[in-house]
């Protein structure tokens, strides 16, 4: 049983639009949730996270939106650049902190020029 | 600064056969947590260390796996009487303490034939 779920496989995006990645979770314990990018033959990189006690944080160009009633996250990248081609992993835990995650099967951003 | 580094990048073992997959984490990095990755999965908890000792095993899949991390640094991944379904990406990941991000080497690709 999936907690954590990525229902897009792969998104496709022009260059300069936003990019907008989604996912959603079961789990009503679950009170922090990251972001991770990955490159292929590379480990997953940590890009941006939030605590439930938020529904909002941003870094740069990068911002991740927390929806708790309907239990649903958004990734936000504006302006999308060709790097950000990467798949992009949704993961969650309980207890306030990064042990233990639980991850979702990653979407594949395409950043079209 | 070093990252995670894992060693060997690909391991290929006939079924049956012990193997060990090793894991220096980045200096001064207490916790430290090995993954699983199968082909169009996220990665997958098998366990976690908080210094020398394993703190949540619980993702292990069975007795065939096991983990160490004897001075609190470097850990091995021991895997005996490996099967064709053991074939996947190991990754290796450490965080300066508890409730930090997690920071992934760029993982162990092992192939059983």
């Amino acid at each position: 049983d999936q907690q954590v779920k990525q229902n897009s496989p792969s998104l496709s995006v022009q260059e300069g639009r936003i990019s907008i990645l989604n996912c959603d979770y079961t789990n009503s314990m679950f009170d922090y949730f990251l972001w991770y990018k990955k490159y292929p033959a590379e480990g997953p990189t940590f890009l941006i996270s939030i605590s439930s006690i938020k529904d909002k944080n941003e870094d740069g160009r990068f911002t991740v939106f927390l929806n708790k009633s309907a239990k649903h996250l958004s990734l936000h990248i504006v302006p999308s650049q060709p790097g950000d081609s990467a798949v992009y992993f949704c993961a969650a835990s309980s207890g306030g902190g990064a042990d233990g995650l639980t991850f979702g099967k990653g979407t594949h951003l395409i950043i079209q020029p | 600064g070093a990252g995670v580094s894992q060693t060997p990048s690909n391991k290929v073992t006939e079924k049956g056969k012990y193997v060990e997959l090793r894991c220096d984490p980045i200096s001064g990095h207490t916790a430290l947590y090995w993954y699983r990755q199968s082909l169009g999965q996220g990665p997958e908890f098998l366990i976690y260390f908080q210094g020398t000792g394993a703190a949540d095993d619980s993702g292990l899949p069975n007795d065939r796996f096991f983990a160490v991390r004897p001075e609190g640094s470097v850990s091995t991944l021991k895997i005996q009487r490996t099967e064709r379904g053991d074939s996947a990406v190991y990754l290796c990941a450490s965080s300066r303490q508890l409730n930090s991000p997690l920071h992934f080497g760029n993982g162990t690709r092992l192939t059983v034939t």
